[in-house]
Formats: C-alpha cells, structure tokens, sequence
C-alpha cells in the first residue's frame, strides 16, 4: 500500500538557516511523490514533485526536494529560510491503484523565527 | 497550474439543514475533481473522486447520501452536506488533477463549514 511518513509535527528555524521538512515513503512500484504547502485556512499549493530523472527536483518559493530510494525518503529542503515559509506543508504519494489520487502525509508545521 | 475557486469560502448554518458548495476550474476543463475535509491541525482526507458526467466514486466510510456530489459540466462539481450536524463542521477543499500527466493537484482556496 501506498503510504507517506513525515515525523516532525513541527520544525522550528530561525530566518536565515537553512531548513528540512523530512518525508519517507512505501509504494508498490515506481513513486510519484509531491510535496505542497498550506496556509492559514487556505487550499494548499502545489511546490514540486518527483516522477522521474534527476534526484534533486527543483520547485516553487526557491524550495528543493532530494529523493533518495535506498532510504526511501524525499526531504523538502531551502537553503535560506524566510518568516513567510512558515506553514504547513504536506507529502504525498499517488495512489498505486488510480492514476490521478493521492494520499498526504500527516503534514508538518514549519515556523520561521525572525 | 490550473486556477480553482471555492464558493462560499465560509459557511455558518443551523443543524439540520443543507448546504451547497461549489468547486470551479477556471482555465481548463476538469474531467476529474477530488474532494476532501481537513479537521484542524490535521490532514487532508479523501473522501471522493468526482467524475463529469457519471456517479462519484466515494472513499471508505464516507456516507454518499451524506454529501452528495455532482459534477455536471468540465468546470463545475458541487458538494452538497445533506441535514448537516456539529460533526460535519470541517474546512472542505476541491482540487482538480492537472493536465501534464503526472496527476499533480491544483487545489481550490477551501470551504470552512460550521453547524451550529
């Protein structure tokens, strides 16, 4: 079954550092994996995603996710965190048995500290 | 990414009665929508694939006759929360599956629905 950890309810960064909002992940086959962020009571936005080809994917907000298959994990990473990163963000995984659903992860709360 | 709206954003009604809310692709038609409820400080959770023109494909443990779903055109699906209680009181988010192939979700702005 298709399934997405993230074990951090909540990473706390000071503004300037570096950040990593971690992920790992069990699916049957090839993973399709995503990440995105939500705000405040509001719908989430996509930031990037991993199919195929080079391990580091670059996204949205001048984030960057590694996909590393011998740990089974795909980290969210930004080199120099901003206060406006601070929210929510989600990792999924697509459903092996439907092409279009996914499942997310139980979501971590990123707060960037002036 | 496509462009999706959420109408109402927000929603207070009395238990027992219904409510309407409508998930709109705003510059590409959507064959497939999805519908999901997020409890506070939680996760996104499936509850149905909306499909144009056919019955939506409802996730385990989601009552249809509960929340009932229509996707009449390629750019409009609406949920309907029949009798709504206190318990239905969520934040409902539309998405639409985008159209590269690699089913990336673009979501709506979300429904936050109370019952009184």
């Amino acid at each position: 079954a298709q399934s997405v950890a993230q074990p951090e309810d909540q990473v706390n960064v000071a503004e300037g550092n570096p950040l990593t909002v971690k992920c790992t992940y069990s699916v049957s086959g090839n993973p399709y994996l995503f990440w995105y962020v939500q705000y405040p009571n509001r719908g989430l936005q996509f930031l990037l995603k991993y199919i195929t080809g080079d391990n580091l994917v670059k996204g949205s907000y001048g984030f960057e996710a590694e996909f590393n298959k011998s740990q089974t994990s795909f980290h969210l990473k930004k080199p120099s965190a901003l206060v406006s990163d601070s929210a929510l963000y989600f990792c999924a995984v697509r459903y092996y048995s439907s092409a279009s659903k996914i499942i997310f992860g139980s979501g971590t709360r990123l707060s960037i500290r002036p | 990414g496509a462009v999706v709206s959420q109408h109402p954003s927000w929603v207070i009604c009395k238990s027992g009665t219904s409510v309407k809310i409508e998930c709109r692709s705003l510059d590409f038609q959507a064959t497939t929508m999805f519908w999901y409820r997020q409890f506070p400080k939680q996760s996104l959770m499936l509850m149905a694939t909306s499909n144009e023109g056919s019955k939506a494909t409802y996730e385990q443990g989601v009552e249809k006759d509960k929340f009932l779903i229509n996707h009449a055109s390629l750019t409009l699906s609406t949920l309907t929360v029949t009798s709504a209680h206190p318990e239905d009181s969520s934040f409902y988010i539309c998405s639409v599956v985008g159209t590269s192939g690699y089913n990336e979700q673009f979501f709506g702005p979300g429904t936050r629905l109370t019952v009184l």
